[in-house]
């Protein structure tokens, strides 16, 4: 059954460095996401992502994040200059069509630990 | 603002038992729910979605059922296995109505006893 793969499954970057992780969607997906988990919290919506810009983002999503599908399999999320309390499981998603009608699925995440 | 709300956080129950997980959530302008297992370490799999126009929906000894009105659903496992445990959370999408990023609850900590 086709998946979405996130890599690496975990990073250690600097207090201040810029990271970016990376993903490849159900390859007819067409609806991009990207959440984060907090250890012990829940899981939170960053952003969502379709014909090539962003449809939605949450409070969370400030300007030291982005995204960018750089080819037609990849979508990645950069975050310019990491904090601590980055620190956190990020999640990409990927789902078919219709908003109403598809699930989304989710990669096995990467676990960002900033130091 | 959308808040999901998962009764209990915790439950352990024996092998065989058949059980309800709850979920609420405050706004009821959603057109879907999303019930997911999460495993540890692991990422979400999607378990069941519900279209708002649905009361209830299926897949083998689960069945979960959508409230709108009153922003409830239910989760039922029947017949529950060691396999069963797991972390089930419950999600709607985000701004309530034509937005789809997901709001999640909390969880609901499975652990069943062989």
């Amino acid at each position: 059954e086709p998946e979405v793969t996130q890599t690496p499954s975990h990073q250690v970057t600097q207090m201040g460095q810029e990271v970016i992780l990376r993903c490849v969607p159900i390859s007819n997906h067409l609806y991009f996401y990207w959440y984060r988990q907090i250890l012990g919290q829940k899981v939170e919506f960053l952003v969502s992502f379709y014909n090539n810009e962003i449809s939605e983002k949450s409070e969370i999503f400030d300007d030291q994040f982005s995204v960018e599908r750089p080819d037609g399999s990849n979508f990645t999320l950069k975050i310019r200059s990491t904090k601590l309390e980055d620190s956190a499981m990020y999640f990409c998603a990927s789902r078919y069509d219709i908003p109403a009608g598809q699930p989304q699925h989710f990669g096995d995440g990467t676990r960002l630990s900033i130091l | 603002k959308q808040e999901v709300t998962q009764i209990p956080a915790a439950l352990s129950v024996p092998e065989g038992e058949n059980l309800v997980l709850n979920c609420s959530f405050t706004d009821s302008a959603i057109y879907n729910l999303q019930w997911f297992r999460q495993d540890p370490g692991k990422g979400l799999t999607s378990l069941l979605l519900i279209q708002s126009s649905q009361r209830e929906q299926t897949s083998g000894r689960l069945n979960a059922s959508l409230d709108k009105s009153s922003g409830r659903s239910t989760l039922y496992i029947a017949a529950s296995q060691p396999g069963d445990s797991a972390t089930y959370l419950c999600a709607v999408p985000y701004s309530g109505g034509g937005a789809d990023g997901l709001t999640f609850g909390k969880g609901t900590h499975l652990i069943i006893q062989p």
